[in-house]
Order: structure tokens, then C-alpha cells, then sequence
């Protein structure tokens, strides 16, 4: 059965940092990993998703590598912004999605 | 843009009431979902649908049923509300063929029950 980790639960940087948060899944056979983003009290929000065959995504400011052969995703914010603070998630699955359990990310003014 | 919405941000109910939410997708999408969030527990799948009719138990399904009458809908019942069904309540549709599976998730409903 698939697990998906995220370490560490939060991270707090200060504005302006490039920064990595990272997700590691036990079964490498996996069909896509997705990154969420989600604020306080609200649903989630899709940022990026890697196909199996793929081994990167960018949009903006955010790059997500898939490693399977290591088990390991990392989403890349570069020059990290106050906006920027939520939880992020990543998730692996074809239909039904398998969470880690989230990063909180705070960046400080 | 893909919108899913969910009828209620917030809900209070009491206990044994019989308690629904609705979500209702734009994209004319087939696999629909219905996950709960928990502190410390993170997303827990409850039911999903890949058709009109069809529903499928998830991870946690006791004390739930679900419908799908309509494609763009798709609806998650709470028999008789326990206040261990309290929590956050996530909706999500997906986009199957060329877009691979990206899934969309509604706003939430928070569910309290007294």
C-alpha cells in the first residue's frame, strides 16, 4: 500500500529564500504525483501535477521533480514571497489519491 | 477554469440528524470524491464515483452513503450525524485523457456536530 511523507510538518523562512519542500512515497511503481496547495480553512488548490512519464513541472515561481527510482518529489518555490504561506501537499495516484501530510510553510516579512 | 463547488462553507447540525452535502462540478468530469480532513490524520477518502450511479467505497465509509444521479453532481450523507463526523468535509472532481488525472477540489464544508 502506498504511503506518502512530508518532512518536516512546518518550515519558516524569511522573504526572498529559495526554497525546497519534499515528499517521498514507498511504492516507485506510482502513476502521477500531485502538489496542492491549501489555506487555512479553505479546499485545495492544484499547483502541479508530474505524470509517471515525466520527470519535472514549472509554472511561475514553482518547479516539482519526480525522482521514482529514489521515491522522493520536491516542490521548488524561488524567491519565496509573505503569499506564499499555506500548507502544501502532494499526493500520488491515478484516481484515488494517496496524502502525505503536509508542510506548513510560513515566510516571514 | 475548473469549479467545483460545495453548497454549505459551514454547517452545524445536531446529533442523529440526518445531514447533506452537496458538490456540484463544471467540467462535465466523471470521477468524482469525497475525502474528510482531520487534524493529524490529513485527507481521508470517504466514497468516490466514476459514473451516473456508480459509487465506490473509499478508506473510511461507515456512517456515510453517497448519490449520483446526475453526472455534475455528487452527494454525501450523513444517516444519523455523530460528533465524530465533525470535521472538514473536501469535495473533488477529475479531469481524465490528455490532462492525466490533475484532480479539483471545492472549498470545503466545515461540518460541526453538537
Amino acid at each position: 500500500k502506498q504511503e506518502v511523507t512530508q518532512i518536516p510538518a512546518a518550515l519558516s523562512v524569511p522573504e526572498g529564500e529559495n526554497l525546497v519542500l519534499n515528499c517521498s512515497f514507498t511504492d516507485s511503481a506510482i502513476y502521477n504525483l500531485q502538489w496542492f496547495r491549501q489555506d487555512p480553512g479553505k479546499g485545495l488548490t492544484s499547483l502541479l501535477l508530474i505524470q509517471s512519464s515525466q520527470r519535472e513541472q514549472t509554472s511561475g515561481r514553482l518547479n516539482a521533480s519526480l525522482d521514482k527510482s529514489s521515491g522522493r518529489s520536491t516542490l521548488y518555490i524561488a524567491a519565496s514571497q509573505p503569499g506564499d504561506s499555506a500548507t502544501y501537499l502532494c499526493a500520488s495516484g491515478a484516481q484515488k489519491l494517496v496524502f502525505g501530510q503536509g508542510t506548513r510553510l510560513t515566510i516571514n516579512p | 477554469d475548473v469549479k467545483v463547488t460545495q453548497s454549505s462553507r459551514y454547517l452545524v447540525k445536531r446529533t442523529g440528524e440526518k445531514v447533506f452535502l452537496e458538490c456540484v462540478q463544471d467540467m462535465d468530469h466523471e470521477n468524482m470524491f469525497w475525502y474528510r480532513q482531520d487534524p493529524g490524520l490529513g485527507l481521508r477518502l470517504i466514497y468516490f464515483s466514476y459514473d451516473v450511479k456508480m459509487k465506490e467505497k473509499g478508506d473510511i465509509p461507515e456512517g456515510y452513503s453517497v448519490s449520483r444521479e446526475k453526472k455534475e453532481r455528487f452527494s454525501l450523507i450523513l444517516e444519523s450525524a455523530s460528533t465524530n463526523q465533525t470535521s472538514m468535509y473536501l469535495c473533488a472532481s477529475v479531469a481524465g485523457g490528455h490532462l492525466g488525472y490533475e484532480q479539483y477540489f471545492g472549498p470545503g464544508t466545515r461540518l460541526t456536530v453538537t
